[in-house]
């Protein structure tokens, strides 16, 4: 089982649809984060968050430590959200910090 | 600040002959991260370095792959005698604090080993 897990794996929306994914992990961390990878392109770091929620734009994140889970939400969606969103979790250790990945969701917004 | 720069974006090489990969992290931040993106697979952590330091090379593979961030210059990532399983986007992350504040991604390599 990977220590990281995410769902659906590929998600097709309407533009304009409210989006959920989902993220599992099942270690003790740090923290969390949401990543987004257009085709081809590179990585940009939505959110970092160890407890709670944040909003940046129509992009929501959400933990909940307990149940070891998070969620990103977009809402009113647009073609232009379609890339591949990771979800990692990192462990600090004082000395020693790097980032454990999920295989990431392929979203495609339709316009 | 121009952010992490990773150069070049796309290589090719032959079976059998060197990569180098060059990563340049953000200004201010001593903290390098290597990762690899294998097709159809999710990032893998490879090695945590500092400045002149490996801190951390458990994703390294035991042979081949070496990596270094010296004290002034770029961090380098170098694979020997490339075989066509190294073909992979290689991603660079920096952050100023061992990630308590986060990572700085690079646009990544795209190496091809023909």
């Amino acid at each position: 089982k990977n220590e990281v897990e995410q769902s659906p794996q590929n998600l097709t929306a309407q533009e304009g649809e409210f989006i959920t994914i989902n993220c599992s992990y099942s270690v003790g961390i740090s923290a969390l984060h949401w990543l987004q990878q257009h085709p081809g392109g590179g990585i940009v770091s939505l959110f970092m968050l160890s407890s709670g929620k944040k909003k940046h734009g129509r992009l929501i994140a959400t933990i909940n430590i307990q149940e070891k889970h998070s969620s990103l939400h977009i809402t009113a969606s647009h073609p232009r959200d379609s890339a591949v969103y990771i979800c990692a979790v990192s462990v600090y250790t004082g000395a020693n910090s790097k980032l454990t990945f999920g295989k990431g969701i392929t979203l495609s917004v339709r316009p | 600040n121009a952010g992490v720069m990773q150069n070049p974006r796309h290589l090719v090489r032959r079976r059998g002959q060197e990569a180098r990969l060059r990563c340049s992290p953000m200004k201010g931040h001593s903290h390098v991260y290597w990762y690899r993106q294998l097709p159809e697979e999710g990032l893998k952590f490879m090695v945590y370095l500092q400045k002149e330091n490996i801190i951390d090379e458990s994703g390294m593979p035991k042979e081949r792959f070496s990596a270094e961030f010296p004290k002034e210059g770029p961090s380098i990532l170098r694979i020997q005698q490339v075989v066509r399983g190294d073909s992979a986007a290689y991603f660079c992350a920096s952050s100023p604090v061992a990630g308590i504040y986060g990572y700085t991604f690079g646009s990544g390599t795209r190496l091809t080993v023909v």
